[in-house]
């Protein structure tokens, strides 16, 4: 079985400032971790993912994860907050085997002028 | 290039009437397709997944259908709407090859408001 866990179901940070969104996963099998983004009454797009080799992971519009197998984590973050970041944000995994996506709650961001 | 839409964008439908929400996929063949639900504050559910035309898995046991007429094409139906129906509709595609680790593509969501 697969789960996601995303710690804090809003953040709001200032711009110009770290955006840092918490994902932890639980996986019976090697994951492959996703981090999408949903910008109001549209559906998701890709930021990026971790299937297998570097663990740290670039994403578009400046955004990166590392994995952390040992933390069972997949963490986000950008140095530097833009206005246009401001979107809910869902952390999910996969696995060999798997044929779908298990998606976490959720987490919305605010970004504050 | 791939694509895939998805329609109506938004409905309003009275308790128990019937629903058919379809997608289409376009530039691929052979796609694994999916529906998911998005409930407020509830992240995305996993409603059905099909890997080929008439093969279709239900990971939530519910009053909603989905059936898979062509290689292309998804719909997501259901003969009595409840109000706990709700809610924005996801659907997404992914390629067949390697499975686990490839993106799945998503639509562009249908609100469906059952009153």
């Amino acid at each position: 079985a697969q789960s996601v866990t995303q710690l804090g179901s809003h953040v709001s940070v200032s711009e110009g400032a770290l955006v840092l969104l918490r994902c932890n996963y639980s996986s019976s099998v090697p994951p492959y971790l996703f981090w999408y983004v949903q910008y109001p009454n549209q559906g998701l797009q890709l930021l990026l993912k971790y299937t297998t080799g570097a663990t740290l992971v670039k994403g578009i519009n400046g955004f990166e994860a590392e994995f952390k197998k040992s933390e069972t984590s997949f963490h986000l973050t950008k140095p530097s907050a833009h206005m246009s970041d401001a979107a809910e944000y869902f952390c999910a995994v996969s696995g060999p085997g798997r044929r779908a996506l298990t998606f976490g709650s959720g987490t919305r961001l605010q970004v504050q002028p | 290039s791939q694509t895939i839409h998805q329609w109506p964008a938004t409905l309003v439908q009275p308790v128990g009437s019937p629903l058919s929400l379809e997608c289409t996929v376009e530039g691929t063949s052979n796609p694994n397709l999916y529906w998911y639900r998005q409930a407020a504050g509830r992240g995305l559910q996993l409603l059905f997944y099909s890997v080929g035309i008439g093969q279709i898995s239900s990971e939530v046991p519910q009053n909603l259908s989905a059936s898979r007429p062509q290689d292309r094409q998804f719909i997501l139906s259901s003969k009595k709407l409840l109000l706990s129906d709700s809610g924005f509709y996801l659907c997404a595609w992914a390629t067949t090859t390697g499975i686990s680790g490839n993106t799945i593509y998503f639509g562009e969501g249908s609100w469906l408001t059952v009153v």
